[in-house]
């Protein structure tokens, strides 16, 4: 079935660097843009990037610009979130996510979402 | 980036229809989507572009839009329906996700 599991979160210390995987199963990575999108404790959604099929388009939120990198390997399925400088605000449970979108009066949503990861930002 | 505002809560009785908002800008522009999370779990899409759903979703659940505001109607609300709501589009830096809307079922 239809599968994308999260890895790679854990406690991290305020400056350090965290490496978040996606592993895709189920459908073909390769014809999708995913995306990565957090919560942190008690708080909403907060999208994080996004990146298009080939990896050719990338788009960060403000928050994370300049700091985080999103990445893909479609031969191994995967897509990855490179965290540097992690911030105490950086605290949240990562999803990674299948992006859809439809043109015309264009739509962007997500359809498939992991189980998210947990990162902990503390000293 | 633009926002997306909705209500932080909302209650409705068991069996009657409520209606969740988002408003925005980019929603002149984009359809918005929705997003079912209840505690501990992943957010699950409800409703996306003018009016889809997906496999397995009940068609209790149905999305509209106007100018700059964007609704998810839930007609004949379930006790099974009690969750958090977001309203999410595409803008012209990324995307927006709105603040969420807690739906209480009574």
């Amino acid at each position: 079935q239809v599968q994308l599991v999260e890895s790679g979160g854990g406690l991290v210390k305020p400056g350090g660097s965290l490496r978040l995987s996606c592993a895709a199963s189920g459908f073909t990575f390769s014809d999708y843009y995913m995306s990565w999108i957090r919560q942190a404790p008690g708080k909403g959604l907060e999208w994080v990037s996004y990146i298009s099929s080939s990896g050719s388009t990338i788009y960060y939120a403000d928050s994370v610009k300049g700091r985080f990198t999103i990445s893909r390997d479609n031969a191994k399925n995967s897509l990855y979130l490179q965290m540097n400088s992690l911030r105490a605000e950086d605290t949240a449970v990562y999803y990674c996510a299948r992006v859809g979108y439809g043109s015309g009066r264009p739509y962007y949503y997500m359809d498939v979402w992991g189980k998210g990861t947990t990162v902990t930002v503390s000293s | 980036s633009s926002e997306l505002t909705q209500d932080p809560a909302v209650s409705v009785a068991l069996g009657q229809t409520v209606r969740i908002t988002c408003q925005g800008d980019s929603l002149r522009s984009y359809y918005a989507s929705w997003y079912q999370q209840k505690p501990g779990q992943a957010p699950v899409l409800v409703i996306y572009g003018k009016n889809n759903r997906p496999s397995g979703i009940p068609d209790r659940f149905s999305g509209s839009s106007s100018g700059n505001t964007a609704s998810l109607t839930i007609t004949g609300a379930q006790a099974e329906d009690e969750a958090d709501y977001y309203c999410n589009s595409r803008d012209s830096s990324g995307v927006v996700f709105g603040g969420g809307t807690k739906l209480t079922v009574l």
